[in-house]
């Protein structure tokens, strides 16, 4: 299985950015599609696409998120900050079944 | 709006077997995937498996002697069936729409019904 490394914890101070990172054990990209999406959890929510395909904001999604990356090493930028970001974010890769999901980096504010 | 919306008991004793429903609205399941996630104690999240708009299926191996996923059409509804569960499967499982390729993403989450098994 494809392993996806988060950190667990990320603090940071409203206004600022957040840059949250998700590498995998091998890569998840085919040609020039990265198969890496992102994921916003809030406690007691269901989670929600933010980024589908490393760089693509999902529907809805303020244009204060952003993401990069390719191979394995994958980015997901907050700027700025709100106080709303508060939540648990995953990374899931569909490059190869079982899709996996990384454990999740809480956002939190300092 | 596409909602789905997952139902079954909270409690299922060790050893029996853990059946979920998700009832879907504003899309058919007829079209795409729809799937099963579950979000361990501690947040490990787990894809569980799978069902395609032809009624294939594909599951995680880590659960393929255990698991089943069906659907029926006429209520727009796709179900769970995990057997022989032991504590380990307790977690919260959503349902959740697939999109293929070239999309690769689970767009619509259900809101997730927590499962304890316990005795």
């Amino acid at each position: 299985d494809i392993v996806l490394t988060q950190s667990p914890v990320l603090a940071v101070s409203l206004g600022q950015r957040a840059t949250i990172s998700c590498r995998a054990s091998q890569s998840v990209s085919i040609s020039s599609i990265n198969l890496m999406h992102w994921y916003q959890q809030k406690p007691g929510q269901q989670p929600k696409l933010l980024i589908y395909r490393a760089s693509n904001l999902a529907s809805g999604i303020p244009a204060r998120f952003s993401g990069s990356g390719s191979g394995t090493d994958f980015t997901l930028t907050i700027d700025p900050v709100q106080a709303d970001d508060i939540a648990a974010y995953y990374c899931q890769q569909s490059r190869e079944s079982p899709f996996t999901f990384g454990s999740g980096t809480k956002l939190e504010i300092k | 709006e596409v909602q789905l919306q997952e139902s079954g008991p909270g409690l299922v004793k060790p050893s029996q077997s853990l059946s979920l429903t998700c009832s879907v609205t504003g899309y058919s399941i007829t079209s795409n995937y729809w799937g099963w996630i579950r979000k361990f104690p501690g947040n490990k999240m787990e894809w569980m498996g799978y069902i395609s708009y032809s009624g294939s299926t594909s599951y995680n191996p880590s659960l393929k002697s255990r698991i089943s996923i069906t659907r029926d059409t006429s209520k727009n509804q796709f179900f769970l069936q995990l057997n022989s569960v032991t504590t380990e499967d307790t977690a919260t499982y959503y349902c959740a729409r697939y999109m293929p390729r070239p999309l690769y993403y689970f767009d619509y989450w259900g809101q997730g019904v927590m499962v304890t098994v316990s005795s």
